[in-house]
């Protein structure tokens, strides 16, 4: 069972506009949650995170939004630029255990059309 | 700043060999975790370790795989023998561990091919 879901696959989204990236959870443990870049041939890179406290946190373009009742977590940029295409992993952890065993989604590959 | 290093990058061998991939974490990080990306299972922790000791290898998937971290600098792990169901794309990810959460920092991967 996927603990951790991501129902797109793709997302295109045009330079300069929004690009909103879902996330939803299933186990109400979770309680600390990140989002990850990835370029091909590369590790996945932090971008941010938020714990079970807040219900956004934003660090320049992007801004994440939880909303724990609904178990659902998005990511937004703005705006969107073609270095922002790549793969995007939700990955979510229980803070009891030090936010250390992360469950990742599938990801959404984002591509940005100039 | 140099990150997490894995080696090799690329590793081709054949089924019933053994298999070692390696990883030197960032220096100063006490935590350090393997991962394995497949397009079936995604991105799944296999194990982690915390100061060298292992506190979570529940997800190794079976008795051919082993991790050790003989130092605070180098971790390997090791498929004997392969099965071309291994074939994968292996990270290591280390960070600093410390009472606040710390986001895991991942090395480019080892994709390994087991024919």
């Amino acid at each position: 069972d996927q603990q951790v879901k991501q129902n797109s696959p793709s997302l295109s989204v045009q330079e300069g506009r929004i690009s909103i990236l879902n996330c939803d959870y299933t186990n109400s443990m979770f309680d600390y949650f990140l989002w990850y870049k990835k370029y091909p041939a590369e590790g996945p890179t932090f971008l941010i995170s938020i714990s079970s406290i807040k219900d956004k946190n934003e660090d320049g373009r992007f801004t994440v939004f939880l909303n724990k009742s609904a178990k659902h977590l998005s990511l937004h940029i703005v705006p969107s630029q073609p270095g922002d295409s790549a793969v995007y992993f939700c990955a979510a952890s229980p803070l009891i255990q030090g936010a250390q065993k992360l469950v990742f989604g599938q990801g959404t590959r984002l591509t940005i059309n100039p | 700043d140099a990150g997490v290093i894995q080696s090799p990058r690329h590793e081709v061998t054949e089924m019933g060999q053994e298999v070692t991939l390696r990883c030197k974490p960032i220096s100063g990080h006490n935590s350090l975790f393997w991962y394995r990306q497949t397009m079936m299972r995604g991105l799944e922790l296999l194990i982690y370790f915390n100061n060298n000791v292992p506190i979570d290898d529940s997800g190794m998937p079976e008795d051919r795989f082993s991790a050790k971290m003989p130092n605070a600098s180098f971790s390997t792990l090791k498929i004997q023998p392969s099965e071309p169901r291994d074939s994968a794309v292996y990270f290591c990810a280390s960070s600093l561990r410390g009472g606040s959460n710390q986001p895991q920092h991942f090395g480019d991967g080892t994709r390994l091919s087991i024919l």
